[in-house]
């Protein structure tokens, strides 16, 4: 079965940093690019990053540029998204999605049950 | 960046009833567009991708159609699991984009 299940998410003071892990089982990790996409309380879905199959090429939204950082292993079978400076904009639940390609211009075909992240002080 | 401007943002309808959805693109994103489904409590579920093609394991009385700037979803015949809140996708252009959303109530 295709899964990705998502951890690292909790209540957090702003300016604080955390780190997300999301674990893919089920298919050929490396063959594909991968994404994290958010939902604030009561509001619709923001990407927020993504990430090509290698790791060479990555895209951040402008509300998440400079403080936030996707990466990747392979070995692992692990997409990550460290998050530095975390202010109460940034609560939401986050879902680690897979593209449909090994580039990241597919859209996401499986997606994870999602890690909650709450900034508050 | 491209804005995706979808509506309506909520419609009420009975179950049997043909609903449709339309989703704007601020400028051509080609057929760079995917549909998603989503319940309370659970993750997005990809309903349509590249405009039109059905996703496996979704119902044919979805469907979705348009190209350019104009897009549409269209359930044939509302069934009681349908209720739900619908997302259109555009990956044509980073950043991607989402539409605000069409929550699906019922009548």
């Amino acid at each position: 079965e295709v899964q990705l299940v998502e951890s690292g998410g909790g209540l957090v003071r702003p300016g604080r940093s955390l780190r997300l892990s999301c674990a893919g089982s089920g298919f050929t990790f490396d063959d594909y690019a991968m994404h994290w996409v958010r939902q604030a309380p009561g509001k619709g879905l923001e990407w927020v990053s993504g990430i090509t199959w290698s790791g060479g090429r990555t895209a951040y939204a402008d509300s998440v540029k400079g403080r936030f950082t996707i990466s990747r292993d392979n070995a692992k079978n692990s997409l990550y998204l460290q998050m530095n400076s975390l202010t109460p904009e940034d609560t939401a639940m986050y879902f680690c999605a897979r593209d449909a390609s090994s580039s990241y211009v597919s859209g996401m075909d499986v997606w994870g049950q999602g890690t909650t992240v709450t900034v508050s002080s | 960046d491209t804005q995706m401007t979808q509506s309506p943002s909520s419609l009420s309808a009975s179950v049997g009833d043909r609903v449709t959805i339309t989703c704007r693109a601020s400028q051509g994103i080609r057929n760079d567009l995917d549909w998603y489904q989503q319940k309370p409590g659970k993750a997005p579920k990809r309903l349509i991708y590249a405009a039109s093609s059905l996703q496996s394991g979704v119902p044919a009385r979805f469907s979705g159609s348009g190209s350019g700037t104009e897009f549409t979803l269209t359930i044939s015949s509302l069934q009681p699991e349908d209720f739900a809140t619908y997302y259109c996708l555009q990956h044509n252009a980073y950043p991607l984009t989402f539409g605000g959303g069409t929550k699906v109530e019922i009548k």
